[in-house]
């Protein structure tokens, strides 16, 4: 099974939205809605802050937002924060139930 | 709050065996509600999956394994101790990582929301 694609980097300043996109199959992004994305800081444990393509954990800031379409699912960040800069990853459950990352996306906060 | 916690030896020889265990301390590993997985991490590089491992007291230690990493990697279970384990074979430099344990939920929703800390395995000689 191949990785995710996922855009190396994307940056922007405070306040403003970004979207990072997670390009997959039809054997795992598109064929299901099993796709969640985390959020890693340098030195730490990734994070939950989407399940199932639009779902948000408690405790995860409604800022946070998910949606798919086709193969692509995406992430999007409204009003950013210098606390979003980090890793984000999408992840996907495939059909032959393993799972699956993306290479990950480097948020910066100019 | 449940913790889940990596433990094993940093440091593992070519050629041998690398080793982890996770505890969950919530005590929720033979429950039957949980997928619990492993997946690594190399220094300044992505997350990879490596497998995860599913059981209840009918069902006791389905894998599902990284096809790239398939022919050398066991997980297994022990739901008494509330432990599960990784062992990697035949490991290369190419395996030195941060390896984490993380769990899902079985049949509810896709995530992994609960992850341990990582603990980081070097391969050298």
């Amino acid at each position: 099974q191949s990785a995710l694609t996922q855009t190396a980097s994307v940056s922007g300043s405070p306040g403003q939205s970004i979207t990072i996109s997670c390009t997959g199959t039809s054997s795992d992004v598109g064929g299901n809605n099993y796709v969640s994305w985390y959020q890693q800081h340098p030195g730490k444990a990734p994070k939950l802050m989407i399940y199932d393509v639009t779902n948000r954990p408690s405790g995860v800031s409604n800022r946070f937002s998910g949606s798919k379409s086709g193969n692509t699912a995406s992430l999007t960040i409204s009003g950013l924060q210098a606390e979003d800069e980090a890793d984000y990853y999408c992840s996907s459950y495939t059909s032959s139930s393993t799972q699956v990352f993306g290479g990950g996306t480097k948020l910066t906060v100019l | 709050q449940v913790q889940l916690q990596e433990s094993g030896p940093g440091l593992v020889k070519p050629s041998q065996t690398l080793s982890l265990t996770c505890t969950d301390s919530g005590g929720s590993m033979g429950s039957g509600s949980y997928y619990w997985s492993w997946i690594r991490q190399p220094a300044g590089k992505g997350l990879e999956w490596i497998g995860h491992i599913y059981t209840s007291g009918y069902a006791s230690g389905s894998t599902k394994y990284n096809p790239s990493l398939k022919s050398r990697v066991t997980i297994s279970v022990d739901t008494s101790k509330n432990q599960f384990s990784l062992n990697l074979s035949s490991v290369t430099a190419a395996d030195t990582a941060v390896y984490y344990c993380a769990r899902f939920p079985k049949g509810t929703y896709y995530g992994m929301d609960v992850w341990g800390q990582g603990t980081t395995v070097t391969v050298s000689s």
